[in-house]
């Protein structure tokens, strides 16, 4: 089942914070969160294993609330090319990703 | 060096006919997907393979026929295509088949039905 994020839309000034939440109805083995920017492929940004593992960029922060089936992505001090639409892909068996409807972010100067 | 290539970046097909996209990833990988992107932008997994062994497939029409040569190597066969096949398909690649590693994801091949 698809997870589901929020906000679906998000407009901020460079220089503000944002946070991405996806919310899953299973017990999650990892959550992923990719990034799309328009016309082009979906980039790794991070992944959050069960049990607290995470890799990832080190200017991007997450959090996995492994209880209530939840992640969290912050972006603090957003910039232009933050711009793009954010997905959390969550797997449940430890085997394949299901991807939320994503959270278009757009940053204005 | 392009990590994960796909071939064709664009495809403008009549209804009825068959075609093919092709994926390639030099990362050394064991495991290709193909996902589809509709046009609100959602990615849904359609196959995935492990060391050329199809160990996804996500109730996908049987139109859809996926083939791998090598484990570098994922191709994407689609008979009589339909309206509803038009879609951005992407081909992606991960290190093992599992949720502990992240994807690498082609650069697409958008597919407009006609």
């Amino acid at each position: 089942q698809q997870p589901v994020q929020s906000p679906q839309a998000v407009i901020l000034r460079e220089g503000e914070d944002a946070v991405i939440n996806c919310s899953s109805s299973k017990a999650l083995y990892s959550v992923h969160w990719y990034r799309q920017k328009h016309g082009e492929a979906p980039v790794f940004l991070m992944i959050l294993l069960k049990g607290g593992e995470q890799k990832g960029h080190e200017k991007i922060s997450a959090s996995f609330n492994e209880k209530k089936q939840q992640s969290s992505l912050y972006l603090t001090a957003s910039q232009l090319s933050y711009s793009g639409t954010y997905f959390c892909g969550t797997d449940n068996a430890g085997n394949m990703l299901t991807f939320g409807g994503g959270t278009r972010l757009m940053v204005k100067p | 060096d392009t990590a994960v290539s796909q071939t064709p970046k664009y495809l403008v097909t009549q209804m009825g006919n068959d075609k093919s996209i092709k994926c390639e990833q030099n990362l050394g990988h064991d495991t290709m997907y193909w996902y589809k992107q509709d046009s609100k932008k959602f990615l849904k997994i359609m196959f995935s393979y492990n060391n050329k062994e199809l160990i996804i497939n996500e109730t996908v029409p049987n139109r859809f026929s996926p083939k791998s040569p090598d484990k570098a190597h994922l191709n994407l066969h689609i008979n009589s295509l339909e309206l509803g096949d038009s879609a951005v398909y992407f081909c992606a690649s991960s290190q093992v088949a599992s949720g502990a590693y992240e994807q690498y994801f082609g650069p697409g091949t958008r597919l407009t039905v006609t």
